[in-house]
């Protein structure tokens, strides 16, 4: 199983919801990261974990909660969200730190 | 921190062409990687490149450490080749650093 899959695949939430993206692999990865990408522009770096430990956090706001339960899974929980927060929620996987790195399919966010 | 450029930012060519994408970044590097991204879509790793020369089906691609450039290049190309195509590069620990891509459109 090389996938990396991420639920929902489409989030329209006002901005005082909250609600959490999902994002699992079952390769044995131990390092998972959060991207975001906004249109027409390449990704960024939000979050970096690391044997389930938070490594980087790129100045990323409060708002944005990330949560590693184990080593499959990784959660990017949401709360008080602005418009300019709508974007496409990439999260990826590799073998460690500096390995090859296998994405998910992403989750498209709307504030409204 | 890592500057990547890449060229052409828009490319786009008749079915059957051969199509080169250069990258280049201003700071050495452990890995470089080759990402395809379709329309709406999520992001698919082509290459992972440390030296040398890759090659999958139609896909080559070649790295330069010493000029710090790399280069991917489609052989015969076809409509379903039309994504943006992005390199990105590993400093070390970090996640990855991205180009802006190149938006490639093959024409029947």
């Amino acid at each position: 199983d090389t996938e990396v899959t991420q639920t929902p695949k489409h989030l329209v939430m006002g901005m005082t919801n909250k609600k959490s993206l999902k994002c699992e692999q079952h390769m044995g990865h131990r390092a998972m990261y959060w991207y975001k990408q906004k249109a027409k522009k390449p990704p960024e770096l939000m979050f970096v974990y690391s044997y389930e430990k938070l490594s980087i956090n790129e100045s990323v706001p409060s708002r944005f909660s990330p949560e590693c339960p184990n080593s499959s899974l990784l959660n990017l929980h949401l709360h008080a969200l602005q418009p300019e927060d709508s974007a496409l929620y990439l999260c990826a996987s590799s073998q460690d730190k500096g390995y090859e790195q296998y994405f998910g399919p992403g989750t498209r966010l709307t504030v409204t | 921190k890592n500057e990547v450029e890449q060229s052409p930012q828009n490319l786009t060519a008749q079915e059957g062409e051969f199509i080169t994408i250069n990258c280049s970044y201003s700071v050495g590097i452990s890995a470089l990687h080759w990402l395809q991204q379709h329309p709406g879509g999520g992001i698919v790793s082509l290459f992972m490149l440390s030296s040398g020369k890759k090659k999958h089906g139609r896909l080559i691609a070649t790295i330069n450490i010493q000029e710090k450039h790399s280069s991917l290049h489609i052989t015969a190309s076809h409509p379903r080749d039309s994504a943006v195509y992005i390199c990105a590069v590993n400093g070390g620990a970090d996640g990855l650093t991205f180009g802006k891509g190149t938006h490639l459109i093959i024409q029947p």
